[in-house]
């Protein structure tokens, strides 16, 4: 199947700092890329909708200025988490679609 | 909203076949139902895809039934490897569309 490359696999941050994860797909390009988040026990949330050249499609409850997402090309989506706090702590997933969606290996973020 | 309905928890004997079960009864006739499975702490990976046929791949076969309002995923020869948790997703093919995902079923895979 399609590779999905994200980095960093983990990062750890103090309270108040910027984040950006970086979603990249490596052997195809995809127009639409999709941003997850999961809480330890959870399922995955889908967070928004990023759109190669467009602005991104927030879900319900997502807050788009703490959550920058920019999808500049076709193989790479970065999300921004801004002033990150403890509870922003969580596990971040993306995805790229060929159209079958293939996800990354996920980024850990701890807030400290 | 998930549309999809999955047992919380199931147990397989390794070497023995894995049944997953998903009920799907609100599915509309374009939706295709669709399996992932997570592996601790790892991105979901896709496993199979189907409309109304049973289909088979390297990794498992689909059976939907005639109504379409349920399916099975089988992994004909489960290894611990397999243990993780099976998400049912129905989603309209080719579209780019979201994924919704349910709570999904966590498989355990027992020597």
């Amino acid at each position: 199947g399609a590779v999905v490359s994200q980095h960093p696999s983990r990062v750890i941050c103090k309270s108040g700092t910027s984040v950006k994860i970086e979603c990249r797909s490596l052997d195809f390009q995809a127009t639409t890329m999709f941003w997850y988040r999961q809480f330890p026990k959870k399922s995955l949330m889908l967070m928004a909708t990023s759109n190669e050249g467009s602005k991104a499609t927030y879900e319900q409850g997502v807050e788009k200025d703490k959550f920058l997402i920019n999808h500049a090309s076709l193989t790479l989506s970065t999300l921004t988490v801004t002033s990150a706090h403890p509870e922003d702590s969580s596990f971040y997933i993306c995805s790229a679609t060929t159209p079958e969606q293939f996800f990354g290996p996920g980024t850990r973020l701890t807030v400290l | 909203d998930a549309k999809t309905t999955q047992p919380p928890s199931m147990d397989c004997a390794e070497g023995r076949a894995a049944n997953l079960p998903c009920n799907h009864s609100t599915i509309s006739g374009n939706e295709y139902v669709y399996w992932y499975r997570q592996i601790h702490s790892q991105g979901p990976q896709y496993i199979i895809h189907g409309l109304k046929n049973n289909e088979t791949n390297e990794m498992a076969s689909l059976i939907i039934t005639e109504d379409r309002k349920s399916s099975t995923l089988i992994l004909p020869h489960a290894t611990l490897r397999d243990t993780a948790v099976y998400y049912c997703i129905v989603r309209i093919y080719n579209q780019g569309g979201k994924l919704i995902f349910g709570q999904g079923t966590e498989l355990s895979v027992k020597p």
